[in-house]
């Protein structure tokens, strides 16, 4: 079944200690990017990714990083989480990085930070 | 610069009755246009999209949609609501250029009653 998986589905953290949360995909898609959906702010792009060691900052970066290092994974990573990192957080992939083409979403993974 | 607007945060209906969900968008030319929806506990999912041709395009699950170029709008509609529509919805628009861009909208919640 063609799907995007992330991990984990929930996780709470304290304020500083690094976490990281994976991605998966296996629709073999070039393009993979993260949001984080906040309410009344809708869906935000963090970073993105045009293809393997190819990343770029999306609209809302800052505290974040991600690598690419092979094709299917797109890990993100909070190297010193904030509370006003709390929110929920989705993946996506696209066969390659055109408006025009699908994106599918993972299930998201709901972060607390305290 | 884009921007996604989606006036109704929280929409309540009963179930067999009729839907139409607002959106509406700012861009300086025809941008592409989408929908999507998200089920409780579950990542983003497209049910319509329109790029050009035909102002109303059809989706999955009984969904519809009209492009109106004079009122920058692109509302989705249904006929008759099912209990399993209850979810939360965007509207997306993305630029007519080479770029993976979307702008998401704040989404609109929708509950239906029996």
């Amino acid at each position: 079944e063609a799907q995007v998986t992330q991990n984990p589905r929930y996780l709470i953290t304290v304020t500083g200690k690094k976490l990281t949360v994976t991605c998966s995909q296996n629709m073999n898609h070039e393009y993979m990017s993260w949001y984080r959906q906040d309410p009344g702010l809708g869906l935000r792009q963090i970073y993105y990714s045009m293809n393997v060691e190819v990343t770029d900052k999306g609209d809302v970066p800052e505290g974040y990083k991600v690598s690419r290092k092979e094709k299917r994974n797109f890990p993100l990573i909070l190297e010193s989480p904030s509370p006003n990192q709390t929110s929920l957080y989705f993946c996506a992939s696209k066969i390659r990085g055109l408006v025009d083409t699908e994106a599918f979403f993972g299930q998201g993974t709901r972060l607390t930070v305290v | 610069a884009q921007s996604v607007t989606q006036p109704d945060i929280h929409i309540t209906v009963s179930e067999g009755a009729s839907l139409e969900l607002r959106c509406n968008y700012s861009y300086g030319a025809t941008p592409y246009l989408f929908w999507y929806v998200q089920s409780p506990g579950q990542g983003l999912q497209l049910l319509l999209k329109y790029f050009s041709g035909d102002t109303l395009v059809q989706g999955i699950k009984g969904f519809e949609a009209e492009f109106k170029r004079s009122q920058s709008s692109f509302n989705l509609r249904k006929p008759s609501v099912h209990w399993s529509d209850a979810a939360e919805y965007f509207c997306a628009v993305g630029r007519r250029v080479n770029t993976d861009k979307l702008i998401f909208g704040t989404g609109t919640r929708l509950q239906v009653f029996p």
